[in-house]
């Protein structure tokens, strides 16, 4: 079956710690994203990656980093410099190009705490 | 002014009547526009999308858009407790990825 995997489902971090979060796809798209979500919250652009080896910050971006060297996997990495890491982080994928409709394809989410 | 943005509810209906959720945009090129249902603690689902003006019916679910207001909207049907969740609407401008409003929470009252 396709779809998009993330791990951990749980994460618990110590403060100055980084952590990464895992992304793997096999819907053969070529756009991958990373949002967070806060309670109550709508989910806000952390990086994007439209092509292989190519990445864009999104919204907010900083105290993130991420890498795209494979088509199918997209790690984020939550840095010690992420002030308010805690959060439900949430990776999703996209065709591309003319057959973009913009519809994105969601993992099942990854839930950091920060202790 | 937010660039998508719902009422964050909570919106309360008897099972059986008709939920109607609104969402307004600011962006006038937008392209084309989802809804997503989220239970909580889950990862959103897409139920519907539309790319043009008018009614779009699936179902129990009918998906509204109107453009020259930038308004879309969402008409669920006959509520069931099973509807009960939070309703994101996204946004496609063509600039890189959905934008997402804050989500409307919706309770259907058994």
């Amino acid at each position: 079956d396709g779809g998009i995997t993330q791990s951990p489902k749980y994460l618990f971090r110590k403060e100055g710690q980084n952590v990464t979060l895992s992304c793997e796809q096999n819907l053969n798209h070529d756009a991958m994203y990373w949002y967070r979500q806060d309670p109550g919250q709508g989910l806000r652009l952390i990086y994007y990656s439209q092509i292989v080896n190519d990445f864009q910050k999104g919204d907010i971006a900083e105290g993130y980093s991420v890498s795209r060297e494979k088509k199918e996997s997209f790690p984020l990495t939550v840095t010690s410099a992420q002030k308010n890491p805690t959060a439900f982080y949430l990776c999703a994928s996209s065709l591309q190009g003319a057959r973009n409709t913009g519809e994105l394809f969601f993992g099942e989410g990854s839930r950091l705490t920060v202790l | 002014q937010k660039e998508v943005e719902q009422n964050s509810g909570p919106l309360s209906v008897p099972e059986g009547a008709i939920a109607s959720l609104n969402c307004t945009y600011s962006d006038r090129g937008s392209q084309s526009f989802f809804w997503y249902r989220q239970y909580s603690g889950k990862s959103p689902e897409l139920i519907m999308s539309i790319y043009s003006n008018g009614d779009k019916e699936d179902g129990r679910f009918t998906a509204q858009l109107n453009k020259a207001s930038q308004y879309v909207s969402l008409l669920i049907r006959v509520s069931l407790p099973s509807d009960s969740a939070t309703y994101l609407c996204a946004v496609n401008t063509g600039r890189r990825a959905l934008t997402f409003g804050s989500g409307t929470r919706l309770q259907v009252q058994p």
